[in-house]
This record gives structure tokens, C-alpha cells and sequence, in this order.
């Protein structure tokens, strides 16, 4: 089965604390990223990383990191310096770059995160 | 900012009515694509239209494009209770150097289709 998989599907966090959002795909895409999805708000670009050993700043970094070191994998750290992490975290992978192939993104089931 | 808005926010209607949902966008783009999401699940990709092209279909969905006006709408026609979701417009943005590949979001329209 080919896709993209985020575990675990919930977490619960006490403040303070960091925790590490997985996400795997088996599509051998290139580009992967992560985004916030809060009520009402659509979704935010976190981080996203167009090849191995490589990352960029989205919208709203400040809070997460990120690492790169396989190409399969993109794992996102919530750091206890995130203020408000409550949120619905969705990670997406996409396999060409804008104008030279399609990019269209192929999502993960998501993680919903809780801050207790 | 956001480069996709959708418009409206919400939708309600009958099974075997028509749905329709638009998007605006603030730049140049390569394409622009929507997507559907049900309640706690991930986005899956619906479709996809070129700048250069101004209409297209899948099924059930006709999706329209115009550069112009950088505006964009999707049809469902005959709507199902199943088709009951968020759809987002995406776009990307050839013109943001360094942003290469990313796309962005608008906040969707939930759509409502009653039995």
C-alpha cells in the first residue's frame, strides 16, 4: 500500500513538555511538509522540505522544528516554547515542484494534538 | 497572508442539488487545485486546473478558472449526502522565488448535504 502515515492519530501533552509528531510516506516523493489546522482557520504551513538535508521556514514556524534525514521521513518536534499547541496537525508530501510537475499534495490521516 | 479565499464559508443544501463554491487568489499562479476534507481526516486531492486552461471536469465536479479575475469555482452537481466535507482551493505561487512547490490554503467551505 502506497501513502502517507502520521502517528500517532492523538496526543496528549502537558505543557512544558516536547513531543514528536511522525510522519512516513512510501510514495518516493521528494517535497514533504507540515501544516496547522486550527477551527475555522484553513490550513498553515509549519515547515516543508523539498530534499533530504534540506528544510524551510513556512508561516508559522516559531515553536517547531524539524529534521530531513531520510527521504521517507519528516518528523515534526513541538517545542514547549510553541504557546498555543493545541491544534490538528496534518503532514503532506507531493512529488514535483511548481511548474515543472503537478504538486499535488498527498495528505496524512492527521495527528490531533492536546495540550493538558 | 492567505493566497486562496473561499467563498461561501458555509453551504447548505438538498441531496440532488447542485453545490457550488469559489475561490479567489491575490497572484500569479501555475495551477490551482482543490481538495476535500471530512471532519478529522486528512485532504484528499479532488483536481487540478492549469492557468492555461478555463474549465475542466471529474465525475460530478466541474471546476472553472478564470485568470482574469483570479477566481475560481467548483460544481458538484447532484450532490450526495456523502459528498458532506470541507473543500479548499489551493494555489501556488510560481512568483515567491524560494517558495518553490508549496501550496496555499484557503479556509474552505464546509458544505452540508441534508438526505
Amino acid at each position: 500500500d502506497g501513502g502517507i502515515t502520521q502517528s500517532p492519530k492523538y496526543l496528549f501533552r502537558k505543557e512544558g513538555q516536547n513531543v514528536t509528531l511522525s510522519c512516513e510516506q512510501n510514495l518516493n516523493h521528494d517535497a514533504m511538509y507540515w501544516y496547522r489546522q486550527d477551527p475555522g482557520q484553513g490550513l498553515r504551513l509549519i515547515y516543508y522540505s523539498q530534499i533530504v538535508n534540506d528544510f524551510q521556514k513556512g508561516d508559522i514556524a516559531e515553536g517547531y522544528s524539524v529534521s530531513r534525514e531520510k527521504k521517507e521521513s519528516f518528523p515534526l518536534t513541538v517545542t514547549s516554547a510553541q504557546k498555543n499547541p493545541t491544534a490538528f496537525y496534518l503532514c503532506a508530501s507531493s512529488s514535483g515542484f511548481s511548474g515543472r510537475a503537478r504538486n499535488e499534495q498527498f495528505f496524512g490521516p492527521g495527528t490531533r494534538l492536546t495540550v493538558l | 497572508s492567505q493566497q486562496g479565499e473561499e467563498d461561501p464559508q458555509a453551504l447548505s443544501i438538498q441531496e440532488g442539488e447542485n453545490a457550488t463554491m469559489n475561490c479567489s487568489y491575490k497572484t500569479s499562479i501555475n495551477n490551482l487545485q482543490w481538495y476535500r476534507q471530512n471532519s478529522g481526516r486528512g485532504l484528499v486531492h479532488l483536481i487540478l486546473i492549469r492557468s492555461n486552461e478555463r474549465e475542466k471536469h471529474s465525475g460530478r465536479l466541474r471546476v472553472t478558472l478564470d485568470t482574469s479575475k483570479k477566481s475560481s469555482s467548483l460544481l458538484i452537481t447532484a450532490s450526495r449526502a456523502a459528498d458532506t466535507a470541507s473543500y479548499f482551493c489551493a494555489t501556488d505561487a510560481p512568483d515567491r522565488g524560494s517558495t518553490l512547490g508549496r501550496l496555499y490554503f484557503g479556509r474552505g467551505t464546509q458544505l452540508t448535504v441534508w438526505p
